[in-house]
């Protein structure tokens, strides 16, 4: 019963940006957006996080819309090596008694071809 | 540095056998300790958290159950083993100093025969 939606699966060609889309119409004002991406047979890793305002790092860039209700998540130039589920979830920041919506949905499925 | 390991990486066991998975972290204290489990070509599935010693929530009823004896320990069982308890176990943890982030372990393999 995750908060998120995403497309189970998507292509993307190699040295191109994938664009990586997730709905979160229900978010709270305190919840955060996670995404995390599990190649296979592996744990999934933590690739960025954001409240409302776009965020960037050496693997990916967050871009929250304004309402809050959607994110993209943007891979600039794919390789091979980020084929992998992603996975987006919303959760509020601090962990505790009340924090403890750790559930994952079941992500998007990207393929980078050459 | 924080760490998390979890044992074994893979056994085979058969029917109504018992289980024992193990996870332990390092390098951080009271962390939210979460048990997921993903089937074969499926999503993860989160079996149980603990935000304490002595404390284990259970996301869904089955066979398995949790402890955490100590802070950074937590521990997956079974009395009996079904077919559809094969899959690939994981641990994680989360807490400070980077609160709301999951930080997983290597994962164990396990097939029931």
């Amino acid at each position: 019963d995750a908060k998120t939606t995403q497309p189970p699966s998507m292509d993307c060609a190699e040295g191109r940006a994938a664009n990586l889309p997730c709905n979160h119409s229900t978010i709270s004002g305190n919840e955060y957006v996670y995404w995390y991406r599990q190649i296979h047979s592996q744990g999934p890793q933590y690739i960025i996080h954001g409240l409302k305002n776009n965020e960037t790092n050496e693997m990916a860039s967050l871009i929250i819309t304004e309402d809050r209700k959607s994110s993209t998540l943007i891979l600039p130039h794919a390789t091979l090596r980020d084929t992998a589920v992603y996975y987006c979830m919303v959760r509020g920041r601090l962990t505790g008694p009340h924090n403890n919506d750790m559930r994952f949905g079941a992500g998007t499925r990207l393929t980078v071809k050459p | 540095s924080q760490t998390i390991h979890q044992w074994p990486a893979t056994l085979v066991q058969p029917v109504g056998s018992p289980l024992s998975l193990e996870c332990t972290v390092e390098g951080t204290s009271n962390p939210n300790l979460y048990w997921y489990r993903q089937a074969a070509g499926r999503g993860l599935q989160l079996l149980f958290y603990s935000v304490g010693i002595g404390q284990i929530s259970s996301e869904v009823p089955q066979n398995l159950s949790a402890s955490r004896p100590q802070d950074r320990q937590f521990i997956l069982s079974s009395k009996k083993l079904l077919l559809s308890d094969s899959g690939f176990y994981l641990c994680a943890w989360a807490g400070l100093p980077r609160p709301g982030e999951l930080f997983f372990g290597e994962g164990s393999r396990l097939t029931v025969l």
